[in-house]
């Protein structure tokens, strides 16, 4: 199984940057898809979607969340952070079954 | 607007059986394959199994092959996890999934608890 390793936590200030990074591995990468995908999830809700296949923003995501990277390396960054934005994130991988998570990066305050 | 519903969820005892149900609206079922994830309590996000979206192919995490089913009805727009043997180690929150951009759209989930 292709394993995702996340830092476990991240502390930033409000209005910050916050760079969240997720390293697989083994490539995750076929051609020119990247197939690494972001999800949020706050204390007692279901994941949501953010990023797919790496860089892509999903419906209805604002554009401070972004996404970058190939092969064994991603990056989620958030600029500038918000209050809502406190949550756990976690990368997923469907490059090869089974798809795995990362086991998550706790976005904190500072 | 999408909706995933699951239900079924609750107590059971360990070697017994329990079913869960999601039901989909919002979206068209039928081009979707979907998924179950689920989540142990204050821990990450594990994939369970996964259905094509005419319900030809199936595919499960070697810790649920033999005792989990996926399945889905498309005429009810409905997705199924018949789970058998229940093991103490299955207790979570099970989510249900569509799966197109990775998992785009997501239930609120249902908590099975295996205890005696």
């Amino acid at each position: 199984d292709i394993v995702l390793t996340q830092s476990p936590a991240l502390a930033v200030s409000l209005g910050q940057r916050a760079t969240i990074s997720c390293r697989a591995s083994q490539s995750v990468s076929i051609s020119r898809y990247n197939l690494m995908h972001w999800y949020q999830q706050k204390p007692g809700q279901q994941p949501k979607l953010l990023i797919y296949r790496a860089s892509n923003l999903a419906s209805g995501i604002p554009a401070r969340f972004s996404g970058s990277g190939s092969g064994t390396d991603f990056t989620l960054t958030i600029n500038p952070v918000q209050a809502d934005d406190i949550a756990t994130y976690y990368c997923q991988q469907s490059r090869e079954s089974p798809p795995t998570f990362g086991a998550g990066t706790k976005l904190e305050l500072k | 607007e999408v909706q995933l519903v699951e239900s079924g969820g609750g107590l059971v005892q360990p070697g017994r059986s329990m079913k869960l149900s999601c039901a989909a609206s919002g979206f068209t079922f039928n081009n979707y394959d979907m998924a179950w994830v689920c989540q142990a309590p204050k821990k990450g996000l594990e994939w369970v199994a996964t259905i094509s979206y005419d319900g030809s192919s199936t595919y499960y995490r070697d810790s649920v092959k033999g005792r989990f089913t996926i399945s889905r009805d498309n005429a009810k727009s409905t997705l199924y996890l018949q789970m058998d043997s229940l093991r103490s180690e299955d207790t979570a929150t099970y989510y249900c999934a569509s799966l197109r951009r990775g998992f785009d759209y997501w239930g609120q989930g249902v908590m099975v608890t295996v205890s005696s």
